[in-house]
């Protein structure tokens, strides 16, 4: 399976203020995604990053507040703008485990953001 | 969308009995029905995972079962051990969709 590194691990950040999380694979994928998990929550997807194309974001979360890259086919950054004390949560990258579309994701280790 | 309702959300066991965890789906045509265990401060891990050309799935001792007709499918693990303790999630999908979770289930395996 592929393997994620996605940082940072954690940051401490001022409200009002930007934090982007990079996550490089290991190689080539398709499909990536980004989570969020609130604490003791489970996960809630919040875009798919194309390659070449805008990410496709689920009801409840924009552009504006989450901007999404995908430069090529083994990075994502997910930015979360204008930082209030309610983005305070776990970020997670993830990729589908292989070439066909039926295998399991695989995380990254995940950004604990903490807003104050 | 799909929609996937899991129970229970806490689950104590003692340590060597069983534990069966249940989810439904809503999306008749998801065909896809991972696993994933949480443990405190770490990423989800997959753990085992079904196709909906597949009844059961057995790994050591951990079990999955579907029934497609009732959209149900359901996680076994016999003989619980400490490191059994995590939170579980169960997922469905179909195709290229993306991941849906459900909400989760604490387990807790008392020595």
């Amino acid at each position: 399976s592929a393997v994620i590194s996605q940082k940072p691990s954690r940051d401490i950040c001022q409200r009002g203020t930007s934090l982007t999380i990079q996550c490089q694979v290991d190689s080539q994928v398709t499909m990536m995604f980004w989570y969020r998990q609130q604490p003791g929550q489970s996960l809630t997807l919040i875009a798919t990053a194309n390659q070449g194309s805008e990410a496709t974001y689920e009801s409840g979360f924009v552009i504006d507040k989450f901007p999404i890259s995908r430069p090529n086919l083994t990075f994502s950054t997910l930015t979360v703008s204008n930082m209030s004390p309610e983005d305070s949560s776990i970020y997670l990258c993830s990729v589908d485990g292989g070439q066909l579309a039926n295998y399991g994701y695989t995380f990254g280790s995940g950004t604990r953001l903490t807003v104050v | 969308g799909e929609n996937v309702e899991q129970h229970p959300s806490t689950l104590s066991v003692q340590e060597g009995d069983s534990a069966v965890i249940k989810c439904t789906y809503s999306d008749s045509a998801s065909n896809y029905f991972p696993w994933y265990k949480q443990e405190l401060g770490k990423r989800p891990q997959l753990i085992i995972d079904i196709r909906s050309n597949v009844g059961e799935k057995k790994d050591q001792r951990i079990a999955v079962t579907l029934n497609k007709t009732a959209k149900h499918f359901s996680l076994h693990i016999t003989e619980t051990q400490p490191e059994d303790s995590a939170v579980y999630f169960c997922a469905a999908k179909q195709g290229n969709t993306p991941l849906v979770f459900g909400k989760g289930t604490r387990l807790s395996v008392i020595a």
